[in-house]
């Protein structure tokens, strides 16, 4: 067990929906990044937060955005959803430096399988 | 851009083979190397990690070095198990002109067979 909770386990909407996952990092973890995991497009980068605040962008569509809350939590927002949006949705977090800045190790989350009809 | 390359699965191997995935990345810098796995039905644990040339991280049994000179960091276990059977994922991290992300290759599918 990473530490990092998502819910809900399993998803499943129809094209055209919105929905919205949600992630709690690891306690004192101030970090929250966005994966999509897709059988054609393997694991891809999505969006990352830190202490609130958008730090960087990946292959994130305009359709998708995320945000992060004063007690850390993330959600991530999908919507105008289609086929090709099926995928597991991870998130992960990370500890700030000593310095306060930002670490490398991520710890993922067990993740969100979204399945678009 | 950064990039992650790791050879394509699956790979079978009978109990207590030797296990060797190899990857190689490109970066600009020095980044954070690392190799996470995925076991059915579950997200992704990091195995091990190493963060300057010449490092060598090692977890249950596993173990990659950090070769900058071949841009290098294959993952390798003497004697696998079935539960090893897993979705294995190299990764480089690299922070810098404000990104701060993980670049993952495409995975390795192992099966461990009795």
């Amino acid at each position: 067990d990473s530490g990092v909770t998502q819910t809900p386990k399993h998803l499943i909407t129809a094209t055209g929906q919105r929905v919205t996952l949600r992630c709690s990092p690891r306690s004192g973890d101030l970090s929250v990044y966005w994966y999509q995991q897709s059988l054609d497009q393997g694991l891809q980068f999505l969006i990352q937060y830190y202490n609130g605040e958008e730090r960087a962008k990946g292959n994130i569509l305009e359709r998708f955005s995320a945000q992060q809350f004063p007690d850390l939590h993330s959600e991530l927002n999908l919507s105008s959803l289609e086929l090709g949006d099926s995928a597991l949705y991870f998130c992960a977090s990370s500890h700030p430096g000593t310095s306060g800045g930002i670490t490398d190790t991520q710890y993922f989350g067990p993740g969100t399988r979204l399945t678009v009809l | 851009g950064n990039s992650v390359t790791q050879m394509e699965g699956p790979v079978t191997l009978s109990e207590e083979a030797f296990l060797t995935i190899n990857c190689t990345y490109t970066a600009t810098g020095y980044p954070s190397l690392f190799w996470y796995v995925q076991y059915p039905g579950e997200g992704l644990q990091l195995l091990l990690k190493a963060t300057k040339a010449d490092d060598k991280g090692s977890n249950k049994g596993f173990e990659a070095t950090y070769r900058k000179e071949t841009t290098s960091f294959h993952l390798e276990k003497g004697s696998v198990q079935v539960s090893d059977s897993a979705v294995y994922f190299c990764a480089l991290f690299y922070s810098g002109a404000g990104s701060y992300q993980l670049t993952f290759g495409k995975g390795t599918k192992l099966s461990v067979i009795p």
